[in-house]
């Protein structure tokens, strides 16, 4: 069975650094999709960011950006000039390559802090 | 687009009574959805998966007759809690998989809590 696991369950960054949320995973499967999900006070579950592993170029989304290292199985977040609305509990998510297959597994989370 | 609604966002009830939480996709046609729970301050962990026209999928642990689960139309599928017990008081979020759009993303509703007295 697949496992997804972030190590750090708090992170603090200060307004308008750049902060790094790590994620590693383990699985058996060659083709796979890997997700970073947002969850803020609200709880309403917010795509971030994803990146597909076939594809060795990492995927940027404005502020957002991974770094996914298939050997390694890790695939981290980078939040660069970060903002107040970006703290929330941040998900890291393992999703198989298809078939039936299109359940999402999820890290336990980091919550994350935004210092004025 | 791809807008997923949940009712009630939120329920109290009595114990031993049931609960049933409605999931729709509003603006598109779901052939999967899934239902996860997720207790204060820890992950989503997935219930069961349900596919249009047939059974859901449980998750090992999931009572199968405690958590009835039913997807009737490709843009509704409910969750009953049967006979509700305090335990089973917390946050079930539901999520959708468009059948049209790109296979591998899936759109999450706002939740409902749950409280059992």
């Amino acid at each position: 069975a697949q496992t997804v696991t972030q190590s750090q369950p708090e992170m603090s960054v200060q307004e308008a650094e750049t902060v790094t949320l790590s994620c590693t995973y383990d699985t058996s499967e060659s083709d796979y999709y890997l997700f970073w999900y947002k969850q803020p006070p609200s709880r309403q579950m917010i795509l971030v960011i994803r990146q597909e592993a076939y594809k060795q170029q990492n995927a940027t989304e404005n502020r957002f950006s991974v770094n996914f290292q298939k050997a390694a199985k890790s695939f981290s977040l980078k939040i660069s000039d970060s903002q107040l609305g970006d703290a929330a509990m941040y998900f890291c998510a393992y999703r198989g390559s298809g078939g039936s297959n299109y359940k999402l597994t999820f890290g336990k989370g980091t919550l994350l802090t935004v210092n004025p | 687009g791809a807008v997923v609604s949940q009712h009630p966002s939120w329920v109290i009830c009595k114990s031993g009574t049931s609960v049933k939480i409605e999931c729709r996709s509003l603006d598109f046609q779901a052939t999967t959805m899934f239902w996860y729970r997720q207790f204060p301050k820890q992950s989503l962990m997935l219930m069961a998966t349900s596919n249009e026209g047939s059974k859901a999928t449980y998750e090992q642990g999931v009572e199968k007759d405690k958590f009835l689960i039913n997807h009737a139309s490709l843009t509704l599928s409910t969750l009953t809690v049967t006979s509700a017990h305090p335990e089973d008081s917390s946050f079930y979020i539901c999520s959708a998989r468009e059948i049209a759009g790109a296979d591998n993303e899936q759109f999450f509703g706002p939740g409902t809590r749950l409280t059992v007295l």
